[in-house]
């Protein structure tokens, strides 16, 4: 079983839904979460970074984090067809940010 | 454009050449990292340095992966006689660490190509 899982979709949304995207994992000792937005043969680009738990909002973008849980979410309201991307979460322990752990990603679709 | 920055964008090379890779980071980022990632998987942990010092290595390095810092700037990463499995995206990000995590910025990658 991987340390992170992550449904990899393809999720189809029509435009101005609101998409919800997530990610469980296993170890309890991960502190710091962030999510990424990577176009196609592009790099990854951070779109969120949390520590511990607790919401953090930043324009249309909402993350959210559960540690009693295992389990993390990027909310994304108004979505637009320019939101269309694969979005990877990543966590790392305290202390040991060098060596994210990773998702597979979820390939979010949005339609016109 | 202050982010950072890989050369080539795209690599085309035949089994068993010698490939190398550039990578500018932020210019005030202390660490930088190495990463490859294949279709449909995220990012895969290569190794990374802080400033000159390469610090960390993944156990599934092959040996005929290096990469250097020289002067805890630029970094390269080459990979020697290159194979079949050696074809995917090699991403550099960077980081600024003092105290506590700080998070990763990558470019857009360098993509492998072996015929």
């Amino acid at each position: 079983q991987k340390e992170v899982e992550q449904d990899p979709g393809p999720l189809s949304v029509p435009e101005g839904a609101i998409v919800s995207l997530n990610c469980t994992y296993s170890n309890s000792a991960f502190q710091y979460f962030m999510w990424y937005r990577q176009y196609s043969r592009k790099g990854p680009e951070l779109l969120m970074y949390t520590y511990s738990s607790g919401n953090k909002e930043d324009g249309r973008f909402t993350a959210q984090v559960d540690k009693s849980s295992k389990y993390i979410s990027l909310f994304i309201r108004d979505s637009q067809p320019s939101d269309s991307a694969t979005y990877l979460c990543a966590m790392s322990p305290r202390g040991s940010n060098y060596q994210l752990i990773w998702g597979a990603g979820t390939k979010l679709i949005i339609k016109p | 454009d202050t982010g950072v920055s890989q050369d080539p964008r795209h690599k085309i090379t035949k089994r068993g050449q010698n490939v190398t890779f550039r990578c500018d980071p932020i210019s005030e980022h202390n660490r930088l990292y190495w990463y490859r990632q294949t279709l449909g998987q995220g990012p895969e942990f290569l190794t990374y340095f802080q400033n000159e010092a390469q610090l960390e290595k993944s156990r599934l390095l092959s040996d005929r992966f290096s990469a250097e810092r020289p002067k805890g700037s630029f970094s390269t990463l080459e990979i020697q006689r290159t194979e079949q499995g050696d074809s995917a995206m090699y991403l550099c990000a960077s980081s600024y660490h003092r105290d506590g995590n700080q998070p990763q910025h990558f470019g857009d990658g360098t993509r492998l190509s072996i015929l």
